[in-house]
């Protein structure tokens, strides 16, 4: 079954940049579908960060776009989220999923932005 | 690109139905047949329940039902069960030439 797992350091410095990686297993990313990211602060509801393609092209959120990258190596079948000039309103936490109806999800990591 | 409007709770008694709203724009429920609903239980991940409007994933129970009607998407939930008590949220693909996602801002669905 298609299962997605993040990883990354759940602790990042005000204006430093949050990195984040999803692996997925039990398909592969150059199969098809948009791969993406969503994030919830803790105690509030969801948020869409972006997705990205198999083939590479990407869509961000609008209120986001200025800082963020997402990038897919699929060679290791995984894919990234990169958001830059952190703050504490950046503390959540962070979802991957698989398509724009998001139908698998992983089980999220929290980030928590603070010196 | 504000977030869709839903009410911040909805409750019923077991074996009851009810209904969550889900409110947009032009731009985004009433543009696209893409809308999404997810139940997110305390501490999990949210969990996929309607997609493409009114499509169930394998494994949803039948209790659950989209529907849409202009720039309103609507989850039905019938036959209330104590499980189904949760956050449940919309969401809708938008925009044309730089196309979104957006989320609505929640609905606690409590059974009585």
């Amino acid at each position: 079954q298609v299962q997605l797992q993040e990883s990354g350091p759940g602790l990042v410095k005000p204006s430093e940049t949050l990195s984040l990686t999803c692996a997925v297993s039990g398909y592969s990313i150059s199969s098809g579908y948009y791969w993406g990211w969503i994030r919830q602060p803790p105690g509030k509801g969801l948020e869409w960060i972006g997705s990205i393609y198999h083939s590479g092209s990407t869509y961000y959120n609008p209120s986001l776009k200025s800082r963020v990258t997402i990038s897919v190596d699929t060679s290791k079948n995984q894919f990234s989220l990169k958001l830059s000039s952190v703050t504490a309103a950046d503390t959540a936490v962070y979802y991957c999923a698989r398509g724009l109806s998001s139908d698998h999800w992983g089980q999220g990591t929290l980030v928590t932005v603070s010196s | 690109q504000s977030a869709l409007t839903q009410p911040p709770s909805a409750s019923g008694s077991p074996g009851q139905s009810v209904t969550i709203s889900c409110t947009g724009t032009s731009s985004d429920v009433g543009g696209y047949n893409y809308v999404s609903w997810y139940q997110q239980h305390p501490g999990k991940a949210p969990k996929l329940m309607i997609y493409e409007v009114s499509k169930r994933p394998s494994g949803v129970p039948d209790r659950f039902s989209g529907s849409k009607s202009g720039n309103t998407a609507s989850l039905t939930v019938s036959g209330l069960q104590a499980e189904d008590e949760a956050d449940y949220y919309c969401s809708s693909y938008a925009g044309s030439n730089n196309p979104y996602v957006v989320f609505g801002g929640g609905t606690k669905l409590t059974v009585l």
